[in-house]
């Protein structure tokens, strides 16, 4: 299966500013996945990239607040924009790497102060 | 609108026992139900899946029960051992709008297996 890499792995950050998650898979992918995992709580999608095209939000989720990047095949960036200590959560890159063979990152331990 | 129920929240075992965690799916376009395990700071790791055509799966000791007329599915964890301790969700895929395949994952169940 496909190695993610996620870059930071933890960071604590001023409300108000905003901070850029890197991930990073060993093979090329067509879609990659960007989850938020809250403090004890199941996963939610906040969207979908696709190399090349805009990403594609989920229900709640805006593009102003959560910017997405899909430079190439190997490579997403998700950028938490203007945090509150409300966004303190986990945020996860995953990749497909068959029919629905889904592969985590270790994940993005951020906490807003 | 939830569409991925799952229970207990939190189950103890006692090592050696049986760990039943049970999920309820609502849409029937449904068409893979993996179970992922999670162990703290880490993140979800594929532990078995299962697809509608079947009614069980067996990997070692993690089957996968289902139940596609009641919509239902269930992973079992035979003889529990203290590594099995994690978070533990099941999820369902189907098919995105736009192409390509999604997951939605159930509330998850924390599993502590004692001595």
């Amino acid at each position: 299966s496909a190695v993610i890499s996620q870059k930071p792995s933890r960071d604590i950050c001023q409300r108000g500013t905003s901070l850029t998650i890197q991930c990073q898979v060993d093979s090329q992918v067509t879609m990659m996945f960007w989850y938020r995992q809250q403090p004890g709580q199941s996963l939610t999608l906040i969207a979908t990239a696709n190399q090349g095209s805009e990403a594609t939000y989920e229900s709640g989720f805006v593009i102003d607040k959560f910017p997405i990047s899909r430079p190439n095949l190997t490579f997403s960036t998700l950028t938490v924009s203007n945090m509150s200590p409300e966004d303190s959560s986990i945020y996860l890159c995953s990749v497909e790497d068959s029919v629905y063979g889904y592969t985590f990152g270790s994940g993005t331990r951020l906490t807003v102060v | 609108q939830q569409q991925v129920k799952q229970s207990p929240q939190s189950l103890i075992v006692q090592k050696g026992g049986i760990s039943i965690i049970n999920c309820a799916y609502e849409n029937t376009a449904f068409d893979y139900f993996p179970w992922y395990q999670q162990f703290p700071g880490k993140g979800p790791a594929l532990l078995i899946a299962i697809r509608p055509d079947v009614s069980e799966k067996k990997e070692g000791r993690f089957t996968i029960s289902f139940n596609k007329s009641a919509k239902q599915f269930s992973l079992h964890i035979m003889d529990s051992q203290p590594g099995d301790s994690a978070t533990y969700f099941c999820a369902a895929g189907g098919r995105l709008t736009g192409g390509g395949n999604k997951l939605t994952f159930g509330t998850g169940t924390q599993l502590k297996v004692e001595l």
